[in-house]
């Protein structure tokens, strides 16, 4: 079956480091993968997104790396800060077609 | 949030009762997406619109209903059928590289 997963354990980081979040995925082949945020209460926002050509891609604190190989891509915030705890969601294209398949997303808390 | 807006942001219904969430945009984009989002699960695809006067059932259409009369609207009913409405909305637009979702702030059903 087809399946998008985010460690759904809450993630716990000091201010100041490196927070990795994964998003790995079975029976896609999805042309590009996204990443967004999501605030309590409130809808996600685009952050970024990566092409399956692509190995890697910045956006200033913020780097994503996607394995196709692998199924797997990967969320980096370096120097984290306590305004980045929010929960992040990983999500695909189904295929070419019309619909984004979201993961559940993973809750990043930074402490200052 | 940009420049989608869904309202109320609380809704409460009552057993047997059909309520309506609202979704405006004036991004211009065409297609709009119709999401629910459970604690601890991604957002699951409701109804979907490619156009005006056109729309397709997600993957979890049943005990919903949709119209789309006007490019900017597309508003989505919660019907008596619906017999777990408890949920977080969200309304989404797509850009025109059908790539990116762009989401509302979201209205969130309560059952009394």
């Amino acid at each position: 079956s087809q399946k998008i997963e985010q460690n759904s354990e809450a993630l716990n980081i000091q201010e100041g480091k490196t927070a990795t979040l994964t998003c790995n995925y079975t029976n896609y082949s999805p042309a590009y993968l996204q990443w967004y945020r999501q605030d309590p209460g409130r809808g996600p926002v685009f952050l970024l997104l990566i092409r399956e050509n692509e190995k890697e891609k910045r956006k200033e604190r913020l780097k994503v790396t996607f394995d196709t190989t692998l199924k797997q891509s990967l969320f980096h915030i370096t120097a984290s800060q306590p305004a980045d705890s929010a929960t992040y969601l990983c999500a695909l294209d189904e295929n070419g077609g019309f619909k984004t398949i979201f993961g559940a997303g993973t809750r990043l808390f930074v402490k200052a | 949030d940009g420049g989608i807006t869904q309202s109320p942001k609380y809704l409460f219904r009552k057993e047997g009762q059909n309520v309506t969430l609202s979704c405006e945009q004036n991004l211009n984009h065409d297609a709009m997406y119709w999401y629910r989002q459970d604690p601890g699960q991604g957002l699951r695809l409701i109804y979907y619109s490619q156009i005006v006067n056109d729309f397709q059932k997600g993957d979890i259409a049943e005990g919903y209903s949709v119209s789309r009369e006007k490019k900017e609207s597309f508003p989505l009913t919660v019907t008596s059928a619906q017999k777990n409405p408890t949920a977080f909305y969200l309304c989404a637009t797509e850009g025109p590289l059908q790539e990116t979702q762009y989401f509302g702030p979201g209205t969130r059903l309560l059952v009394l």
